[in-house]
């Protein structure tokens, strides 16, 4: 079975612009949690989605934003990007949206603003 | 909200020996801690987990342990290999608060050949 498929790998974006990552879950699995990871800050969660309705949000401003199609797919936004939104942007799929699940995670999106 | 920590920050043992990562939450709600293994240039991988009914958990060289009143829970590598130099992350899920998995802030472990 293939993996947490996330693309692009890498992006270069200028402040002020914004920004598309997609994420493709695991086949059957149907939660889509997105999640930052940066040295200074670590992994930290954005928000989870599950049968196109977002069931959590970590804290983070509005101008992080999410969203999930009919067949899971998940793509998150980040609008005006900062400086401080250079990081690792990871996607992690899970069957359902409970809290003991077990999530697993895709390569992740390097994002580097400039 | 959950808070994670986790020590060492670093970690080196010589190939062969053992390594024990601990980490301690502060919801007692939590129930189901997972341990993820990162490489470089890589996403993090699950290694093994632990739900709040068991104490303890092996799976060949690694075994997990929890002590709900103590609120900590700890990784073990046994017969430590080269392969096994990564960072490691534990973390914790509650059914409670918004955040799905609340991660510790990271062990870099190396092995010496």
């Amino acid at each position: 079975k293939a993996g947490v498929t996330q693309t692009p790998r890498y992006l270069i974006k200028t402040r002020g612009q914004q920004v598309t990552l997609s994420c493709s879950p695991i086949s059957g699995h149907r939660s889509v949690s997105w999640y930052q990871q940066t040295p200074g800050q670590g992994l930290q969660f954005l928000f989870e989605y599950f049968s196109e309705t977002q069931r959590n949000k970590g804290n983070f401003p509005g101008r992080f934003s999410g969203r999930q199609f009919s067949n899971s797919r998940s793509e998150m936004n980040v609008s005006t990007l900062e400086l401080g939104d250079s990081a690792l942007y990871l996607c992690a799929s899970s069957l359902l949206d409970r809290a003991q699940e077990t999530q697993y995670f895709g390569p992740g999106t390097r994002l580097l603003v400039l | 909200g959950e808070n994670v920590e986790q020590h060492p920050s670093t970690l080196s043992v010589q190939e062969g020996d053992s390594a024990v990562i601990k980490c301690t939450y502060s919801d007692s709600a939590s129930n189901y801690f997972p341990w993820y293994k990162q490489e470089l240039g890589k996403g993090p991988q699950l290694i093994i987990d632990i739900r709040s009914n068991v104490g303890e958990k092996k799976d060949q060289r690694i075994a997990v342990t929890l002590n709900k009143t103590a609120k900590h829970f700890s990784l073990h590598i046994t017969e430590t290999q080269p392969e096994d130099s990564a960072v490691y992350f534990c973390a914790a899920s509650t059914i409670f608060g918004n955040e799905k998995l609340t991660f510790g802030t990271g062990t870099r472990l190396t092995i010496i050949p």
